[in-house]
């Protein structure tokens, strides 16, 4: 397993400002990614992460909203921009520690709330 | 596109009972499939795995099923205990390609 670690863990902001999420991994990985979480629902894929490359988004996500950042293979940014109370969620890093098998591990999530 | 359907989305036992929440995916080339359970306040953890040339696997209390022909796949707790109580997620993968996720089980077990 891996220790993933998520700053901030929660988060009150207002509508129109910026918020920049950081997640650290104890291990290098290969594959990160940010997934997006609505109150009472499922797991949604924003984008995955590469170090060296830019990240590829999933439909409906777009950069401009959505800037992620993978500087080295232990730490990776994502940042919601102009927010609205549509952006409350909860937002999870996510890893594979062996390249792509598929199993992913977690960081305990930063529940974002926009006023 | 893909899709996994979870049943049912919320489901309350009795301790010592068991549960057991069924997925479907649409994609024939899935080839992994993960339960990860999500207690309040917390990320999702994986907690049991299947790969499509296996069709059952079990660790302690917990199992999982897999019917590639259907496309059906399952998990199962035996003698629930009040710490079972979370959300449940299944997810389909073709390797490390998109995980997708289901819908969700919210699982009560009464003491």
């Amino acid at each position: 397993s891996a220790v993933i670690s998520q700053k901030p863990s929660r988060d009150i902001c207002q509508r129109g400002t910026s918020l920049t999420i950081q997640c650290q991994v104890d291990s290098q990985v290969t594959m990160m990614f940010w997934y997006r979480q609505q109150p009472g629902q499922s797991l949604t894929l924003i984008a995955t992460a590469n170090q060296g490359s830019e990240a590829t988004y999933e439909s409906g996500f777009v950069i401009d909203k959505f800037p992620i950042s993978r500087p080295n293979l232990t730490f990776s940014t994502l940042t919601v921009s102009n927010m609205s109370p549509e952006d409350s969620s909860i937002y999870l890093c996510s890893v594979d520690l062996q390249g792509s098998t598929g199993e992913l591990f977690f960081g305990e999530g930063s529940r974002l709330t926009v006023l | 596109g893909e899709n996994v359907e979870q049943h049912p989305s919320t489901l309350s036992v009795q301790e010592g009972d068991s549960a057991v929440i069924k997925c479907t995916y649409s994609d024939s080339a899935s080839n992994y499939f993960p339960w990860y359970k999500q207690e309040l306040g917390k990320g999702p953890q994986l907690i049991i795995d299947i790969r499509s040339n296996v069709g059952e696997k079990k660790d302690q209390r917990i199992a999982v099923t897999l019917n590639k022909t259907a496309k059906h796949f399952s998990l199962h707790i035996t003698e629930t205990q009040p710490e079972d109580s979370a959300v449940y997620f299944c997810a389909a993968s073709r390797g490390g390609f998109k995980t997708i996720f289901g819908a969700g089980t919210r699982l009560f077990v009464k003491a």
